[in-house]
C-alpha cells in the first residue's frame, strides 16, 4: 500500500506557481520523500527526493515540513508541458533489499492557458 | 529516457498465447524491475531483480514470469496471456548504490483479446 495521500486532481494557470501537496503521517526517521511524474503515457520520471531539507534543482523544489509528515512539490512557473501526473513516494533511500517504489493513483495536474 | 528501451512498443495477441516483452539498459545499473499500469491507476510492481542471479517477486506476479539474460536485459513473459493482462507494462532500472532514482522505460502497450 501506498504511504502517502494526494489530492486526485489539481489544476494551475500557466506562468503560476503549482503547489502540489502530499501527506505521509507514517513516515519513517530512514525514509526519504521521492516525487515522479508521469506525462501522458511515458514512463515515470524522476523529479527530486529530499529526507528532511528543503531541496530544489533545475525543474522543481521540495519543501518538507518540520515533523517531516507531509511535504509540497513546487513548480515555480508552469507550463503546459508540465502537465501530468505527480507521484510522491516515501521509501528508504539506501541500498534495501525488498523495499522497493509504490506508486498510488498520484495527482493529475492539468496547467490550463 | 533513450537510456532504458523495451521492445515492442505495442503487441496485440490473442487469449492463450504466449507474448515476452523485453528491456534493455545501458545505463549500467545493476537492478531491473518490471511494473504494469492500468488506467487511472498507479504502477502495480511485478518482478524485480537486483543482479543476474536474483530475481524476485512483486506485488502482482501471478501468470507473469521473467529471465535476467544479462545485467542489461530484463524480460517479461506472459505463458498464456489473459484478457484482464491487458495494460501498459514499463521497464525501470536503479543502480547498486545511493538513493536507487530509478528510470523508466518509455511503456509496452499490450492488449489481449
Amino acid at each position: 500500500d501506498a504511504k502517502t495521500t494526494q489530492p486526485p486532481s489539481m489544476d494551475c494557470a500557466e506562468g503560476r506557481a503549482a503547489n502540489l501537496p502530499c501527506n505521509h503521517s507514517t513516515i519513517s526517521g530512514n525514509e526519504y520523500v521521492y516525487w515522479y511524474r508521469q506525462i501522458h503515457s511515458q514512463g515515470p520520471q524522476y523529479i527530486i527526493h529530499g529526507l528532511k531539507n528543503n531541496e530544489t534543482n533545475e525543474m522543481a523544489s521540495l519543501i518538507i515540513t518540520e515533523d517531516r509528515k507531509s511535504s509540497t512539490l513546487i513548480l515555480p512557473h508552469a507550463t503546459l508541458r508540465d502537465t501530468a501526473v505527480y507521484y510522491c513516494i516515501v521509501r528508504v533511500g539506501r541500498d534495501n533489499y525488498g523495499q522497493n517504489f509504490v506508486f498510488g493513483p498520484g495527482t493529475r495536474l492539468s496547467v490550463l492557458p | 529516457d533513450a537510456d532504458v528501451t523495451q521492445t515492442p512498443r505495442n503487441r496485440i495477441t490473442k487469449t492463450g498465447k504466449r507474448i515476452m516483452l523485453e528491456c534493455s539498459q545501458t545505463k549500467g545499473h545493476d537492478r531491473m524491475y518490471w511494473y504494469r499500469q492500468d488506467p487511472g491507476l498507479g504502477l502495480r510492481l511485478i518482478y524485480y531483480s537486483f543482479d543476474v542471479k536474483d530475481i524476485n517477486k512483486g506485488e502482482i506476479s501471478d501468470g507473469y514470469s521473467v529471465s535476467r539474460q544479462a545485467q542489461a536485459k530484463f524480460s517479461l513473459s506472459l505463458e498464456s496471456a489473459i484478457p484482464n493482462q491487458t495494460a501498459l507494462y514499463f521497464c525501470a532500472t536503479s543502480g547498486r548504490q545511493g538513493l536507487e532514482t530509478q528510470y523508466f522505460g518509455p511503456g509496452t502497450r499490450l492488449l489481449v483479446l
